[in-house]
């Protein structure tokens, strides 16, 4: 059974700092990994699509990483801001996104 | 990407009472779509998995008599919760993708409050 997790669950930097969040998985067979990003209340907002053939996705100011032999997965933001507080969720594909708790990451002005 | 639409995005309904759920994808047609509740402060649970124009598929643990999902076009799906009760009270969120390997979009999510 596929089950994935995020470490650290939550998260406070001030801003400006650059930060990691982690997502391990237990089966390598998945067929991509998503990043999402949510507010309160809000839906999910798609961030970066790692698929299983690749090594890593940048947007901006995020990267993400995806090391499926090891079943890991790292989303890095630099130069944080205050308006990347939200929850981050990373989700595997296996057929059906299995997503992990998620980290709540709350950046200080 | 692309949109997935939503709707109602609240909701409140009596006790024993259906409410249903639409979810569209707006711009593209979405073979799959997938249904997730949310508790607070928890990540989503997958609900089931639609295709269209066939019946969907339950998780463990998930009622299907109780949590109806229709899938009749490849633009819309629907969950509809039937004699809702307060512990029905929750957050749902649908996804829709086209391909199995390709990215997921998420609609607003509906909060619904059962009274």
């Amino acid at each position: 059974k596929q089950e994935v997790t995020q470490i650290p669950a939550a998260l406070s930097v001030p801003e400006g700092e650059n930060l990691v969040l982690n997502c391990s998985f237990t089966d390598s067979a998945i067929y991509n990994l998503q990043w999402f990003r949510q507010d309160p209340g809000k839906g999910l907002t798609s961030l970066l699509l790692i698929q299983s053939s690749q090594r890593e996705q940048t947007s901006g100011r995020l990267n993400a990483s995806l090391d499926k032999s090891s079943g890991r997965s790292t989303l890095y933001i630099a130069a944080s801001q205050p308006g990347d507080s939200a929850t981050y969720l990373c989700a595997v594909n296996t057929g059906k996104l299995i997503f992990g708790q998620g980290t709540t990451l709350q950046v200080k002005p | 990407g692309a949109v997935v639409s939503q709707h109602p995005s609240r909701v409140i309904c009596k006790s024993g009472t259906s409410v249903k759920i639409e979810c569209r994808s707006l711009d593209f047609q979405a073979t799959t779509m997938f249904w997730y509740r949310q508790f607070p402060k928890q990540s989503l649970m997958l609900m089931a998995t639609s295709n269209e124009g066939s019946k969907a598929t339950y998780e463990q643990g998930v009622e299907k008599d109780k949590f109806l999902i229709n899938h009749a076009s490849l633009t819309l799906s629907t969950l509809t919760v039937t004699s809702a009760h307060p512990e029905d009270s929750s957050f749902y969120i649908c996804s829709a993708s086209g391909l199995v390997n390709t990215e997921a979009f998420f609609g607003q999510g509906t909060r619904l409050t059962v009274v």
